[in-house]
């Protein structure tokens, strides 16, 4: 059974950067199948998928156009994990951060999320 | 980007009944590979969203057949048999056909 679980910081302050883990069990990053992705929700914008990153498949990464200049997404293949950063955060980036499995244009397995708050 | 416009936003049920949800994309959704991403997901208190459907009507493994997707091209609409208790939550239709990803702005299911 595939599981992921997201972890990092619960709170963050203005202007510096959020970081973020998904651990991956019963899958593995390597696969040529799958993208591994990161999508957030926020009172305000609702559900915004934020980028994905591959091993192998074509078209490595793709990122949000709202968040691209300030996103990176990274994988530890040894430790099965991929990783988001998120820099200069404001309040407006304050969301239930999840990560979840990308097959083919759909999101089939998601971690429970992890609840980060920008503030002071 | 492809907008996804639900409705309604809050769908108050009753147990037994039936339930229906909309969602409609601002552009095609179907693909040069003949597939439509269109993907419906339920987000319940606690817990990880859960992917019902996906390609417009194939029901993922383990959910109850009660739920159930059709639609084609833009619009779309999940609809439950016969609701249950456990269904309360907050249902998301999503397309995975455009870059970026984009979702619904969710529709409350409640009893």
């Amino acid at each position: 059974q595939v599981q992921l679980q997201e972890s990092g910081p619960g709170r963050v302050k203005p202007w510096e950067t959020l970081s973020l883990t998904c651990s991956v069990s019963g899958d593995s990053l390597r696969s040529d199948v799958y993208y591994w992705s990161w999508i957030r929700l926020s009172p305000g914008k609702g559900l915004e998928w934020i980028g994905y990153m591959s091993y192998t498949r074509g078209t490595n990464n793709n990122f949000n156009p709202a968040l691209k200049s300030r996103v990176a997404i990274s994988l530890d293949t040894a430790r099965n994990q991929f990783s988001l950063r998120l820099n200069s955060v404001t309040a407006a980036d304050t969301a239930v951060y999840y990560c979840a499995r990308d097959n083919f244009g759909s999101l089939d397995v998601w971690g429970r999320g992890t609840s980060v708050t920008v503030s002071s | 980007d492809a907008v996804m416009t639900q409705f309604p936003l809050s769908l108050p049920v009753t147990l037994g009944q039936p339930a229906s949800i909309s969602c409609r994309s601002s552009q095609s959704l179907v693909h040069s590979d003949g597939n439509t991403y269109l993907n419906w997901f339920q987000l319940r208190p606690g817990q990880s969203p859960r992917r019902l459907i996906y390609k417009i009507s194939r029901r993922d493994y383990g959910v109850p057949d009660r739920f159930s997707g059709s639609g084609s091209g833009t619009t779309f609409t999940l609809r439950i048999s016969r609701v249950e208790a456990e269904d309360v939550g907050i249902y998301y239709c999503m397309q995975g056909r455009h870059w970026p990803y984009t979702f619904g702005q969710g529709t409350k299911l409640e009893i």
